[in-house]
């Protein structure tokens, strides 16, 4: 299975300002994905990222508030812009990969937003 | 529009007693997965499940698929407290990768 790493692990931010997010996973992977999970909650999927080809974004997330890039097969990135409190989450990132079509996660990015 | 439904969502139980995760969804596919995720960590993958009748086993967990029922349970026999933590099915849907997730099933297991 890929072994995915993000950085940063945690941030604290201030609003109005922009995080970016990086995921480096250590083969290469066609599929990422961007997902946001509040305290206690589920998994609510931003986007997928294919490589070569615009982030494709789920319904309530927008590419101006969640720009991603996916330069290679190897790495993406997320940006947070423009953050308020409500953007307070953890944010993971997951590959898909296998026959079986598992998705295998990144150890997310704890995001605090005073 | 595929929907995933667990229950209970929290589950309180004594080390050493047996229990289920029921997870429900709503269109037919074969393609099912578990997760385990331990507070502050990420998803780690348990169990995946790819066709009607499918079992699968590690240590005290087991999980397996009813595609006709559309229905996957996750057994846990003999609970101790490292179980603790918060369990998820997901389903696959469209063999893309993209997967519809439970509302997890927070389970705590007093010594």
């Amino acid at each position: 299975s890929a072994v995915i790493s993000q950085k940063p692990s945690r941030d604290i931010c201030q609003r109005g300002t922009s995080l970016t997010i990086q995921c480096q996973v250590d083969s290469q992977v066609t599929m990422m994905f961007w997902y946001r999970q509040q305290p206690g909650q589920s998994l609510t999927l931003i986007a997928t990222a294919n490589q070569g080809s615009e982030a494709t974004y789920e319904s309530g997330f927008v590419i101006d508030k969640f720009p991603i890039s996916r330069p290679n097969l190897t790495f993406s990135t997320l940006t947070v812009s423009n953050m308020s409190p409500e953007d307070s989450s953890i944010y993971l990132c997951s590959v898909g990969q296998g026959p079986s079509y598992e998705q295998y996660f990144g150890p997310g990015t704890r995001l605090t937003v005073t | 529009e595929l929907k995933v439904e667990q229950n209970p969502l929290f589950l309180s139980m004594q080390e050493g007693k047996n229990y289920t995760i029921y997870c429900n969804y709503s269109t037919t596919s074969d393609r099912l997965y578990w997760y385990r995720q331990d507070p502050g960590k990420s998803l780690e993958s348990l169990f995946v499940l790819l066709s009607n009748g499918a079992v699968k086993q590690e240590g005290r967990l087991m999980a397996s698929l009813d595609t006709k029922a559309r229905l996957s349970t996750l057994h846990i026999t003999a609970a101790v407290h490292d179980l603790s933590a918060t369990y998820f099915c997901a389903v696959d849907e469209d063999s893309n990768y993209q997967l519809i997730w439970g509302a997890g099933t927070k389970l705590i297991i007093k010594p």
